[in-house]
């Protein structure tokens, strides 16, 4: 597509439910990012997918998140047993140039709302 | 610890006027300073972009000036617009390391 789609683009859920929040990358960008965004903050690095593997979930907060993108193109974000902590924007991003900052390209992002 | 500091945190400015935003850094491994502008609902769009080998890059009104030694790069916008408000962020990166770290935004409001 021409550009990086996120869905929804807004969840409320309720304090322990699961939720799965959806991007699909710009075609061709091999490289993916999933940043989170609290209000009133920059984005924080979460994940760094190359292709299918995740190189780099260095920045996932707890073993309650996880993601995946197992055809190496879109990326799902999967977060269990939600906490109001979680509120937040969470940003997926991809690039032409893996294993730099270069070309990020971001989407609108998911804003996820714990109640 | 937070690696990218900036300033201010929120700014006014009249339709015309310049807007200055200014971000220190700690980490002397980073080499690419890129400047974001967010819309709300929007994700960040990249504005314009320097590495350290110059001091400074200019394209149309938006002006990046590097100051090396001291770890510091700020954002002009000349003629400032309405439509430039926005909230505008700094980042960086490192070598080979894709992560960007951002600063804590600037909420640019340009008054008509």
């Amino acid at each position: 597509g021409a550009g990086v789609s996120q869905t929804p683009s807004n969840k409320v859920t309720e304090k322990g439910k699961y939720v799965e929040l959806r991007c699909d990358p710009i075609s061709g960008h091999t490289a993916l990012y999933w940043y989170r965004q609290s209000l009133g903050q920059g984005p924080e690095f979460l994940i760094y997918f190359q292709g299918t593997g995740a190189a780099d979930d260095s920045g996932l907060p707890n073993d309650r998140f996880f993601a995946v993108r197992p055809e190496g193109s879109v990326s799902t974000l999967k977060i269990q047993r939600t906490e109001r902590g979680d509120s937040a924007v969470y940003l997926c991003a991809s690039s032409l140039f893996p294993g730099t900052g270069y070309g990020y390209t971001f989407g609108s992002g998911t804003r996820l709302t714990v109640v | 610890q937070q690696q990218v500091k900036q300033s201010p945190q929120s700014l006014i400015v009249q339709k015309g006027g310049i807007s200055i935003i200014n971000c220190a850094y700690e980490n002397t491994a980073f080499d690419y300073f890129p400047w974001y502008q967010q819309f709300p609902g929007k994700g960040p769009a990249l504005l314009i972009a320097i590495r350290p080998d110059v001091s400074e890059k200019k394209e149309g009104r938006f002006t990046i000036s590097f100051n090396k030694s001291a770890k510091q790069f700020s954002l002009h916008i000349m003629d400032s617009q309405p439509g430039d408000s926005a909230t505008y962020f700094c980042a960086a990166s490192g070598g080979s390391n894709y992560k960007l770290t951002f600063g804590k935004g600037t909420l640019l409001t340009v008054n008509p």
